[in-house]
């Protein structure tokens, strides 16, 4: 898991599987962000959920959040090529501003 | 669909001189940041920046660093002496277009390298 543990750290899959990464925090939040970086690139937002919400859909992700484990997971569903990169969760903890993130998950989807 | 934008997208500067780093934020974006990420490490926070003032800073902030919006479209981080362990990516971010703010939009980012 990101922020401390990598969980996992790298992922390779075969395009049309399902790539699953998780996310463990430590401090009390407003929302967890999940965000992509492509190979030296800038961070592009996907999915923001709150800390009062436990699951959030957009197209092909799925994220969860379990505050009383402080844990997150994003689901990319029948995954593409395209969708190789580096997957960050950042938390904005409660009374702040600033976001925290996590090391990563580089993920390598093979055509 | 509105973007933030960084400039330059690179910049080599010698270890002790200034650099100044540009950002174009989203247009009615209330909250502005800075973060930097060390090749192979993680994004860090450096600072926000809302009502024209610092609202938050990280102890990597020190008084070597300083940010300003010079006009209404503009967010400035200057580096007054640049360190060999500046060298990092810069990213500028933006969010809020109320009191309250979630989401963080991010630059393209410059790469920063000190020799």
């Amino acid at each position: 898991s990101q922020q401390g543990e990598e969980d996992p750290q790298a992922l390779s899959i075969q395009e049309g599987e399902n790539a699953t990464m998780n996310c463990s925090y430590k401090t009390s939040i407003n929302n967890l962000q999940w965000y992509r970086q492509n190979s030296g690139r800038g961070l592009v937002h996907l999915i923001l959920i709150r800390s009062n919400e436990r699951e959030k859909h957009s197209g092909r992700l799925r994220v969860t959040l379990d505050t009383s484990k402080k844990s997150s997971s994003l689901l990319i569903t029948a995954s593409r090529a395209a969708d190789t990169a580096s997957y960050f969760c950042a938390t904005m903890d409660t009374g702040r501003r600033a976001l925290t993130f996590g090391s990563g998950t580089r993920l390598q989807v093979q055509p | 669909e509105p973007e933030v934008t960084q400039t330059p997208s690179h910049q080599v500067t010698q270890m002790g001189q200034e650099v100044i780093l540009r950002c174009v934020p989203i247009s009615n974006h209330l909250y502005f940041y800075w973060y930097r990420q060390i090749l192979g490490q993680k994004v860090e926070f450096l600072v926000s920046f809302y009502n024209n003032e610092i609202s938050e800073k990280s102890e990597i902030f020190d008084d070597q660093f300083s940010v300003e919006r010079p006009d209404g479209s503009n967010f400035t981080l200057k580096i007054r002496s640049t360190k060999l362990e500046d060298s990092a990516m810069y990213f500028c971010a933006s969010g809020g277009t109320s009191g309250i703010q979630e989401t963080q939009y991010f630059g393209p980012g410059t790469r920063l390298l000190v020799l």
